[in-house]
């Protein structure tokens, strides 16, 4: 069956450190992946999109990595700062159009 | 512009009985789909509806529908609830390109949460 996968446990770091969450993924051949924002009371914001043909994309302090053969994204977040605590949410196209699914989410805390 | 709204944003209800949730898409979006979360099972893909016609649904039972206007707003609706129907539901809309790539953002509404007792 198709199954995306986050670490389910919180990720704690110190402010200034490099936060780095992962999504894996099995049974799904995605042409492209999403990282969403979510704020605790509020719906998912956009973050990154990354497609299949595409090994990495950068924005700001975020990048994001995409490995096909491993099945697996991964989500940095450089200079992390307490207000980017939050959770992030990784999603793929099922190929059958605009239907996006998505992982059950990382939190993250950011510690002054 | 502005974003993606949902009314209501609470709404309590008791067992068997029936809600009706609106969502208004960003201008110009034509594309409007509603996710269910919970603590339990995560974000969960309900419907995507575009020009009024329903083009993909998840997994969830017949009680669950909903339909598009002709303006893009859409509603979703919940028949005979059920206490696990407790949840945030949350509407997304996107800008469909028509021979475009189909990778789109989503555009997230804040949520209705909706409480069965």
């Amino acid at each position: 069956s198709q199954k995306i996968e986050q670490n389910s446990e919180a990720l704690n770091i110190q402010e200034g450190k490099t936060a780095t969450l992962t999504c894996n993924y099995t049974n799904y051949s995605p042409a492209y992946l999403q990282w969403y924002r979510q704020d605790p009371g509020r719906g998912p914001v956009f973050l990154l999109l990354i497609r299949e043909n595409e090994k990495e994309k950068r924005k700001e302090r975020l990048k994001v990595t995409f490995d096909t053969t491993l099945k697996q994204s991964l989500f940095h977040i450089t200079a992390s700062q307490p207000a980017d605590s939050a959770t992030y949410l990784c999603a793929l196209d099922d190929n059958a159009g605009n239907m996006l699914t998505f992982g059950g989410g990382t939190r993250l805390m950011v510690k002054p | 512009k502005a974003g993606v709204t949902q009314t209501p944003r609470y709404l309590i209800k008791t067992r068997g009985q029936q809600v009706t949730l609106s969502c208004s898409p960003i201008s110009g979006h034509r594309s409007v789909s509603w996710y269910q979360q919970t603590p339990g099972q995560g974000l969960q893909f309900l419907f995507e509806y575009f020009s009024e016609t329903q083009r993909n649904k998840g997994n969830f039972p017949g009680r669950f529908s909903g339909r598009q206007f002709s303006n893009s707003r859409s509603e979703m609706n919940v028949s005979t609830l059920e206490l696990g129907d407790s949840a945030l539901y949350l509407c997304a809309s996107s800008l469909f390109l028509a021979g475009g790539p189909l990778e789109e953002t989503q555009y997230f509404g804040p949520g209705t949460r909706l409480l069965v007792l």
